[in-house]
């Protein structure tokens, strides 16, 4: 059974610009979780989709959106680039929730520059 | 809602030593807790995870961590640790069908 997969491993944009990243769940799962990972602060979550519909939310401003396709493949987007949005980007599937493990990505890497 | 605090940054051991990596949390309702490790270059994965029952959990990689619920702790640790364990932890927090939250991790560092 293939992982998690995210798309692309690294990216370099510059401020101001829009990002848009990918990420194919296990199969059967239909849970896609996205995380932001920066040094220090650890994991922080951004939104989690659930049979495409988005179950739960960080505290991130709105330049953070998601979507998740009838596939469960979700997509994450970032508007309006900044330089603090530099970070590891890790999306993670599981089958429904409520206590089940998350299957991580290796994330995609973003510098803003 | 619930949140996560892991105590240390970094934890230094020497191989062969026991190391405990501490995690506390809060929340108003019954939680679902779970630790997982990041090595260098790769996503997380699942050490161990604790639902109900049993307040000590046995994990992989000889890992255990027990649930004490009047602490609000749940501590990771291991009897011996190996070069291999060279990693970073994070405690996580869930309650039923909410997010999953992540503390700030803890770099365990072997010496050799």
């Amino acid at each position: 059974k293939a992982g998690v997969t995210q798309t692309p491993r690294y990216l370099i944009k510059t401020r101001g610009q829009q990002v848009t990243l990918s990420c194919s769940p296990i199969s059967g799962h239909r849970s896609v979780s996205w995380y932001q990972q920066t040094p220090g602060q650890g994991l922080q979550f951004l939104f989690e989709y659930f049979s495409e519909t988005q179950r739960n939310k960080g505290n991130f401003p709105g330049r953070f959106s998601g979507r998740q396709f009838s596939n469960s493949r979700s997509e994450m987007n970032v508007s309006t680039l900044e330089l603090g949005d530099s970070a590891l980007y890790l999306c993670a599937s599981q089958t429904t929730g409520s206590g089940e493990k998350l299957f991580f990505g290796s994330g995609t890497q973003l510098s803003v520059l | 809602a619930q949140s996560v605090t892991q105590l240390d940054s970094q934890v230094p051991v020497f191989e062969e030593a026991p190391v405990e990596l501490r995690c506390n949390y809060s929340s108003s309702v019954s939680v679902y807790l779970f630790w997982y490790v990041q090595y260098p270059n790769q996503g997380l994965q699942l050490l161990l995870k604790y639902l109900s029952g049993s307040t000590l959990v046995k994990g992989i990689n000889g890992f255990e961590a027990e649930f004490n619920k009047s602490q609000t702790s749940f501590h990771l640790r291991k009897p011996s640790v190996h070069i291999s364990d060279t990693a970073e932890y994070f405690c996580a927090v869930s309650n039923r069908d909410d997010k999953i939250i992540f503390g700030k991790g803890t770099r365990l560092h072997i010496l050799p």
